[in-house]
């Protein structure tokens, strides 16, 4: 079980717009703006998306945007294109031991 | 361009010690500011952070795995290295290593081995 929770799927058709969940606590996501996320295509490793919550890494197209309210970090990638399908990852810094956690990831679909 | 290559065995046997290296180029090692981290992902699953290792040599492992880990870095070779030890079939994985910018960050992969623990 992972420490932050992400729904397992999400599907959206080219040109709309998505949002993906990252549920945690006030010990990782709610309590730090340490949270990034990364996206995954099969075979391949992840890639920086989005980190500090709403930053973006240089390169990364102005469609994926980053925000947090409580506990609840969420990605948002509008004018879904068919490159976009992939698995996405949250992840925090925790004040826990583990010092960092991972969301179980998201599978988006472009339909 | 910072680049990172995962290297090592891809088959142990049940007991016995992984052992990974991640070779850097493209940047030093050496560079303050950064961590150099061993990240693994079992097939189908998603990812799990193993720990990770300052330039300074400070180490930091999951306690999950902490009791079997160990991660040093040779910086004369610029590269750093996993040792996973009494290696069982849960630790079959894709195992990645990356650079880490800030708390749980990671901005630079290598590009993933699979390992295989089986006798």
């Amino acid at each position: 079980q992972s420490a932050l929770t992400q729904p397992a799927s999400v599907s959206g058709s080219p040109g709309q717009s998505i949002t993906i969940s990252c549920t945690g606590t006030s010990s990782d996501v709610g309590g730090y703006n340490y949270v990034s996320w990364y996206q995954q295509h099969p075979g391949k490793a992840p890639k920086l998306m989005i980190y500090e919550v709403s930053n973006r890494p240089s390169g990364v197209s102005n469609r994926f945007s980053g925000s947090k309210s409580g506990n609840t970090a969420s990605l948002t990638i509008s004018g879904l294109q068919a490159e976009d399908e992939a698995d996405y990852y949250c992840s925090s810094y925790t004040s826990s031991s583990t010092l960092g956690v991972f969301g179980g990831g998201t599978k988006l679909t472009v339909l | 361009q910072l680049q990172l290559q995962e290297s090592g065995s891809g088959l142990v046997k049940p007991s016995q010690t992984l052992s990974l290296t991640c070779a850097v180029s493209g940047g030093s090692i050496s560079s303050g500011g950064y961590s150099w981290s061993w990240i693994r992902q079992p097939p189908g699953k998603g990812l799990e952070w193993i720990g990770y290792i300052y330039h300074s040599g400070s180490t930091y492992y999951n306690p999950s795995l902490k009791s079997r880990v160990t991660i040093s870095v040779d910086r004369s070779k610029n590269q750093f290295s996993l040792k996973l030890s009494s290696v069982t079939a849960a630790d079959t994985a894709v195992y990645y290593c990356a650079r880490g910018v800030v708390a749980a960050t990671w901005d630079y992969w290598g590009q993933g081995t699979l390992v295989t623990v089986s006798s």
